[in-house]
């Protein structure tokens, strides 16, 4: 039980161009879902919080414009990375729980890469 | 600020042998501290979670202990196997978000 998924595992875009992931609760339904953003040899660095039908509150430095969650249903949200640039390119992770303070469940992450 | 610091960025190990990890953190008093696995370019598996007024936790080969005077937490992989090499993340629950140190990364040797 558990288990969260992501689409696409990976991706390759050009500069200026937006990309949209999504993020997927399939056995559960989670009142909440956060997305990170890691770097190499880095920790996860969390981005922002989304709860299903209410505006997703950002971490501080975290362009809300940029960034554009949706958390249209309790086990769907989507990241869009609009007008990406080479230092988006990261590892985006998604994670589901079903209180915002109960264990949190990842997704296995998408790779993205901008030429 | 909060800060979470493990104790080494890499351990190798070898097989059979107990690897012990260190999560210390500042400024903060978490309610629950949680330990996750990763593997390279996957997301963090869930391990344990042990909360404030706990001491000691076990699963299996994994054992994790909570001091919140020193604040910090050890965890233990006993009788380690190739297998368990990966990086191991500690993650506090600072004002109902997690904030995950850099990691571990653990290899043990056959």
């Amino acid at each position: 039980g558990a288990v969260v998924s992501q689409h696409p595992s990976w991706v390759i875009c050009k500069s200026g161009t937006s990309v949209k992931i999504e993020c997927r609760s399939l056995d559960f339904q989670a009142t909440t879902m956060f997305w990170y953003r890691q770097f190499p040899k880095q920790s996860l660095m969390l981005m922002a919080t989304s709860n299903e039908g209410s505006k997703a509150t950002y971490e501080q430095g975290v362009e809300k414009d940029k960034f554009l969650i949706n958390h249209a249903s309790l086990t769907l949200s989507t990241l869009t990375v609009t007008s990406a640039h080479p230092e988006d390119s990261s590892f985006y992770i998604c994670s589901a729980s079903l209180v915002s303070t109960d264990t949190q469940y990842f997704g296995p992450g998408t790779r993205l890469t901008v030429l | 600020s909060q800060k979470i610091e493990q104790n080494s960025e890499a351990l190798n190990i070898q097989e059979g042998k107990t690897a012990t990890l260190t999560c210390n953190y500042t400024n903060y008093s978490p309610a629950y501290l949680q330990w996750y696995r990763q593997d390279p370019g996957r997301g963090p598996v869930f391990l344990l979670l042990i909360r404030e007024n706990e001491k000691e936790k076990r699963k299996e080969r994994l054992k994790v202990t909570f001091d919140t005077t020193l604040k910090q937490s050890l965890f233990h992989i006993t009788a380690s196997q190739p297998a368990d090499s990966a990086t191991y993340l500690c993650a506090l629950d600072i004002v109902y978000k997690l904030s995950f140190g850099a990691g571990t990364t653990v290899t043990v040797r056959a």
